[in-house]
C-alpha cells in the first residue's frame, strides 16, 4: 500500500511536502517514484529515488525546485517542492517499481490514490 | 526527452470488437515500453510490460506487441470492464520516464 499526505492550496511561489507511506514490501528494496496528473490531463512522470537513496532522477521542469528523499525507519518517501507554479498543479501519485534493486524507476506495478496539489493566487 | 505519441486519442467500439491502440516513440527504445489502464477516479494499472509481458492477474485478451519505435495495445474482444483510458510508457531513457497522451476507449 501506498498513501500520500501533504497536498493542499498554495500560492505560486510557495513550498509544500509530500509523504508518501509504504507497506507491504520490503521498504528498501524498490526504487519509487512521484507521478503526477493535472486535472484531465495525461500522466507525467516527476522524480524517481533509488532504494537506497543515492541515486535520484528530475524531470528537467521541475529540476532544483524539487526534492526526493527517502526514510527507510520510517518506511516513507517525500517530496518537498518549492518555488511552486500554477502549472504544477495536480494529484501526485506515488509508485512503486515492479523490479526490485534496480536503481532507477522502470516499470510501475503499484500506484497509490494520491495527494491534490492547487497552486493559484 | 523520447517522444511518445499515441493513437488515436479516443475511440469508441462495440463489445466484442478488436480493438488496436498504437504507439510511436521519437526514437529507438528496443522493448523497453509499458502499458497501463486508467479507469475514471482511480489510479493506473499495470498491463503489458517490457512491450508484450502481460502483468499477473491481466485478462488474456490484452496483449501487446512491437519493438524498436512502433508498439501496440491490442484488446482481442472488448468488454464493458473496459471501459478507460490506456497510456503507453518508454523507459529507454531511465533518466526521463515519458508518457503517451493517453487513448480513451469508449463503448
Amino acid at each position: 500500500q501506498l498513501l500520500e499526505s501533504g497536498g493542499g492550496w498554495v500560492q505560486p511561489g510557495g513550498s509544500l511536502r509530500l509523504s508518501c507511506a509504504a507497506s507491504g514490501f520490503s521498504f528498501s528494496s524498490f526504487t519509487l517514484s512521484w507521478v503526477r496528473q493535472a486535472p484531465g490531463k495525461g500522466l507525467e512522470w516527476v522524480t524517481g529515488i533509488s532504494p537506497s537513496g543515492r541515486t535520484i532522477y528530475y524531470l528537467d521542469a521541475v529540476q532544483g525546485r524539487f526534492t526526493t528523499s527517502r526514510d527507510a525507519s520510517r518506511n516513507t518517501v517525500y517530496l518537498q517542492m518549492d518555488g511552486l507554479r500554477v502549472e504544477d498543479s495536480a494529484l501526485y501519485m506515488c509508485v512503486k517499481d515492479r523490479i526490485g534493486d534496480s536503481v532507477a524507476a522502470s516499470v510501475f506495478d503499484h500506484w497509490g490514490r494520491g495527494t491534490l496539489v492547487s497552486v493559484s493566487s | 526527452e523520447i517522444q511518445m505519441t499515441q493513437s488515436p486519442s479516443s475511440l469508441s467500439a462495440s463489445v466484442g470488437d478488436r480493438v488496436t491502440i498504437t504507439c510511436q516513440a521519437s526514437q529507438d527504445i528496443m522493448h523497453y515500453l509499458n502499458w497501463y489502464q486508467q479507469k475514471p477516479g482511480q489510479a493506473p494499472k499495470l498491463l503489458i510490460y517490457d512491450a508484450s509481458n502481460l502483468e499477473t492477474g491481466v485478462p488474456s485478451r490484452f496483449s501487446g506487441s512491437g519493438s524498436g519505435s512502433v508498439f501496440a495495445l491490442t484488446i482481442s474482444s472488448l468488454q464493458p470492464d473496459d471501459i478507460a483510458t490506456y497510456y503507453c510508457q518508454q523507459y529507454d531513457d531511465l533518466r526521463a520516464l515519458t508518457f503517451g497522451g493517453g487513448t480513451k476507449v469508449e463503448i
